[in-house]
């Protein structure tokens, strides 16, 4: 039970897009479209930011989005804003059971 | 607006035992499978067990299989995590969340367990 791979920092401008990868196999991220996103700011409970790979939640700025390729998701944020700073998370189902990425941190410069 | 309140954290020793609770209001309890999270200081989340909505199915990451078991009481609108030989790797912050389209929906506080002699 891995964790799925997730570069450990990632950074831009405001105003500029950032790309985090999520990497796993074929039996959680491959093998499913149930890759979830989350950002976690400094001291806070984790907040989902993107579901079944690419579905914005309510209240989600279109800012945020989600892709998949083969064994790797993607979260892309555009446009970045001061207030996108903390650590972000992917999590896949892998039949039964759950798998959470390493986690990314992104600053904005 | 769903609300989610861990509770029965603290300090025990190695070896010993905690019940960790999660009352949940605003939305449908026991319509959801429910998820017990871990984050073990300055790391990253750990999906630690799931449970249906019925108590039927229940899974877990395998470094606690054995030690820990999830439990639920919808008539109570609240989860259960206990926690039997506890070390100190199991030391983090315990949340609780529901699970929907294979995704947390919502998340409490926490409540911290800390493994130390």
């Amino acid at each position: 039970q891995s964790a799925l791979t997730q570069p450990p920092s990632a950074s831009g401008s405001p105003g500029q897009s950032v790309t985090i990868s999520c990497t796993g196999t074929s039996s959680d991220v491959g093998g499913y479209n149930y890759v979830s996103w989350y950002q976690q700011r400094p001291g806070k409970a984790p907040k989902r930011m993107i579901y079944e790979v690419s579905e914005r939640p309510p209240g989600v700025p279109d800012r945020f989005s989600g892709s998949k390729s083969g064994d790797t998701a993607s979260l892309t944020v555009s446009g970045l804003q001061a207030e996108d700073e903390g650590d972000y998370f992917c999590f896949s189902y892998a039949g039964g059971r759950y798998v959470f990425g390493t986690g990314t941190y992104v600053t904005v410069l | 607006e769903m609300q989610l309140v861990e509770s029965g954290g603290g300090l025990v020793q190695p070896g010993g035992s905690l019940r960790l609770s999660c009352a949940v209001s605003g939305f449908t309890f026991s319509s959801f499978w429910m998820t017990w999270v871990r984050q073990a200081p300055g790391k990253g989340l750990e999906w630690v067990a799931s449970i249906k909505q019925d108590g039927s199915e229940k899974n877990y990451v395998d470094s606690v299989k054995g030690r820990f078991s999830i439990s639920r009481d919808n008539a109570k609108n609240s989860l259960y995590l206990q926690m039997n030989s506890l070390r100190a790797e199991d030391t983090a912050v315990y949340y609780c969340a529901p699970l929907w389209r294979y995704a947390l929906d919502a998340w409490g506080q926490g409540t911290t367990v800390t493994v130390s002699s």
